[in-house]
């Protein structure tokens, strides 16, 4: 069985660009969650999820959006792109429903380089 | 959120236990400890969680305190490939996960 998969892998942009990163959540999982990863410092959680609402969402400016499509793939965009921004972005899919969204499986990332 | 704290680093001889300790002395009684671990450049991996007996599976055992503030992560026969960062958390009322710093485990041959 797959697993999580996001697309692209890599990714440079210039400042004030707009950027889409996608994600597709493993079969069956219906919960997707967003984190930004800056260097040497843990995931943050940007947003969750689940049957294309927003379930929760991090600190993160307005910039930041998401989306959820009905085959439960995911978007992440964000828009005037600052070069703060650079970092690796993860996505991970869960089975909703209590403690078990805990139980999240991450896909490998998309690294974005702002310059 | 419940705040972990975990040691920043550590070291472990190849074939020997790790033990990954974790403080979280302000846990909610119905609030779950989860195990992440992530290997350079890659995404975080799930290894186990808990809430307040002792759970174990093909990759870890976790033991909780009986008073819940603490929590050790026991991998019984660490090899190279368990080099990772390794992180405590505590699942929040908002069931969204909340990444700290995690402990480098160094795995030496």
């Amino acid at each position: 069985d797959a697993g999580v998969t996001q697309s692209p892998t890599h990714l440079i942009k210039t400042r004030g660009q707009h950027v889409t990163l996608r994600c597709s959540p493993i079969s069956g999982h219906k919960s997707v969650s967003w984190y930004q990863q800056v260097l040497g410092q843990g995931p943050q959680f940007i947003f969750q999820y689940y049957e294309k609402e927003e379930r929760g969402r991090g600190n993160f400016p307005d910039r930041f959006s998401a989306r959820q499509f009905p085959n439960y793939s995911s978007e992440l965009n964000v828009n005037a792109l600052l070069l703060g921004d650079s970092a690796l972005y993860l996505c991970a899919s869960s089975l909703p429903g209590g403690h078990i969204s805990g139980t999240q499986y991450f896909g490998p990332g998309t690294r974005l380089l702002v310059l | 959120d419940a705040k972990t704290t975990q040691p920043t680093s550590m070291d472990c001889a190849e074939g020997r236990a790790a033990n990954l300790p974790c403080n979280h002395s302000t846990i909610s009684g119905n609030e779950y400890v989860y195990w992440y671990r992530q290997i350079h450049s890659q995404g975080p991996q799930y290894i186990i969680h808990g809430l307040k007996n002792n759970e174990t599976n093909e990759m870890a055992s976790l033991i909780i305190t009986e008073d819940r503030k603490s929590s050790t992560l026991i991998l019984p026969h660490a090899t190279l490939r368990d080099t990772a960062v390794y992180y405590c958390i505590v699942l929040g009322s908002n069931y969204k996960l909340t990444f700290g710093k995690g402990t480098l485990l160094t795995v030496n041959p």
